[in-house]
């Protein structure tokens, strides 16, 4: 059974960078496409990102280009970076597999608050 | 942007009801419909996907229907663990996928 964990900091002041990681137990990182989705009282669940394990990548235009998503697969993680945050990035940071376009299994989610 | 709408929001219902949530699409989506169950402070889970097929593990009461712009998640018997927020997403058209604004069940 794989297992998806995120992590990094609670807070993050405006204007300054988000960046997240999310670390992959019980499996391999390879062969999948792995993802980012928020959650927010304001927004709901929202499509950040995902990328391929050959590094080919995807992005909500909605982020424009604050959002950026990597693999590190000697460590078998990836991680999620978005700039310029505001305080309407608030919200529950998700990592997630996805199979066919849907997310199979889910870390258990970080409250990211931006705030000074 | 594909939009999904869910109705109701919320819905009160008891043990042992039939309930019937209902997702629309803002163009056709095909088959490409998911459906997850999230309770508080847990991630979603995934229930359906390609609108009809039921995630390994997950009851044979939940069950879904549809295909195009409209679909229906149907509880045959709802048990006390049921009592959950219910999301749906398409997965025809990306970027990005959507969620739909959730459905919230709770005990009457």
């Amino acid at each position: 059974q794989v297992q998806l964990q995120e992590s990094g900091p609670g807070l993050v002041k405006p204007s300054e960078t988000l960046s997240l990681t999310c670390t992959v137990s019980g499996g391999s990182i390879s062969g999948y496409y792995w993802s980012w989705i928020r959650q927010s009282p304001e927004k709901g669940l929202e499509w950040l990102a995902y990328i391929y394990d050959s590094g080919s990548t995807t992005y909500n235009p909605s982020l424009k280009s604050r959002v950026t998503t990597s693999l590190h697969t000697s460590k078998n993680q990836f991680s999620l970076t978005l700039t310029s945050v505001t305080p309407a990035d608030t919200a529950v940071y998700y990592c997630a597999r996805v199979v066919d376009g849907y997310c199979v299994g889910w870390g258990q989610g970080t409250l990211v608050t931006v705030s000074s | 942007d594909i939009q999904m709408t869910q109705s109701p929001s919320s819905l009160s219902a008891s043990v042992g009801d039939r309930v019937t949530i209902t997702c629309r699409a803002s163009q056709s989506i095909s088959r490409y419909l998911i459906w997850y169950q999230q309770k508080p402070g847990k991630a979603p889970n995934l229930l359906i996907y390609g609108a009809t097929s039921l995630q390994s593990g997950v009851p044979s009461r939940f069950s879904g229907s549809g295909s195009g712009t409209d679909f229906t998640l149907t509880i045959s018997s709802l048990q006390p663990e049921d009592f959950a927020t219910y999301y749906c997403q398409q997965s025809y058209s990306a970027p990005p996928y959507t969620f739909g604004q959730g459905t919230r069940l709770e005990i009457k």
